[in-house]
């Protein structure tokens, strides 16, 4: 199975901050990677798909990239409505692996 | 407007069967994958089951496989997740999704005795 290892966990950030988590693919899944926003008490929501697409009404401050084993996931102006859990997930093979999330919290 | 509605959750015993249903609406069910994805209280998300458009192909992870069967009704726009002999560590919410965009709001099943 491909492991997806997620950093950092979790990160303490301010309105207006510049926020970058990665995502390591323990085998080469090409750009088939996807990034999921998942609020408190809600379902995921997709933000990223293949590795660099921004979903249909995704702000612009949302950016994806990588391909093969290291992937990058980015919001340029962090903004309040943006805390939230993050998570990648490797659509390339069976079984689909997700990593294990990053928590955003107010500092 | 696409919707996916999931029922059938609960409580059962650890050794019991349950069965997920996913009803959806707003796209063409019968052209689209169904994923079911899990989420244990406080954890992150896991994968539990893919079936492509037709029926015909099925996936899953190691943690479920054998005991758990996903299916579709195309006629009446459903999918399925029968799930057997339920472990209290199968105790999450279960998504159904469209993927990669569109999900449910999920339903709860909790394993305990």
């Amino acid at each position: 199975d491909i492991v997806m290892t997620q950093s950092p966990t979790s990160m303490s950030i301010s309105v207006g901050d510049r926020v970058t988590m990665n995502c390591k693919a323990s085998q080469n899944v090409g750009s088939n990677v996807d990034w999921y926003q998942q609020k408190t008490g809600q379902s995921p929501k997709l933000l990223i798909y293949k590795a660099s697409n921004r979903y249909t009404g995704v702000p612009d401050r949302f950016t994806g990239s990588g391909s093969g084993t290291d992937f990058t996931f980015t919001i340029s102006n962090m903004q309040a409505e943006d805390l939230a859990v993050y998570y990648c997930m490797q659509s390339n093979s069976y079984p689909r692996t997700f990593g294990g999330g990053t928590k955003l919290e107010l500092k | 407007e696409v919707q996916l509605v999931e029922s059938g959750g609960g409580l059962v015993q650890p050794g019991s069967p349950l069965k997920l249903s996913c009803a959806a609406s707003g796209f063409t069910f019968s052209s689209n994958w169904l994923n079911w994805i899990r989420q244990a209280p406080g954890k992150g998300l896991e994968w539990v089951a893919s079936i492509n458009p037709d029926g015909s192909s099925t996936y899953y992870p190691d943690t479920v496989k054998g005991r758990f069967v996903v299916s579709k009704d195309n006629a009446k726009n459903t999918g399925y997740l029968q799930m057997n002999n339920l472990r209290s560590e199968d105790t999450a919410m279960y998504y159904c999704a469209r993927p990669p965009v569109y999900w449910g709001q999920g339903v709860m099943v909790t394993v305990s005795s």
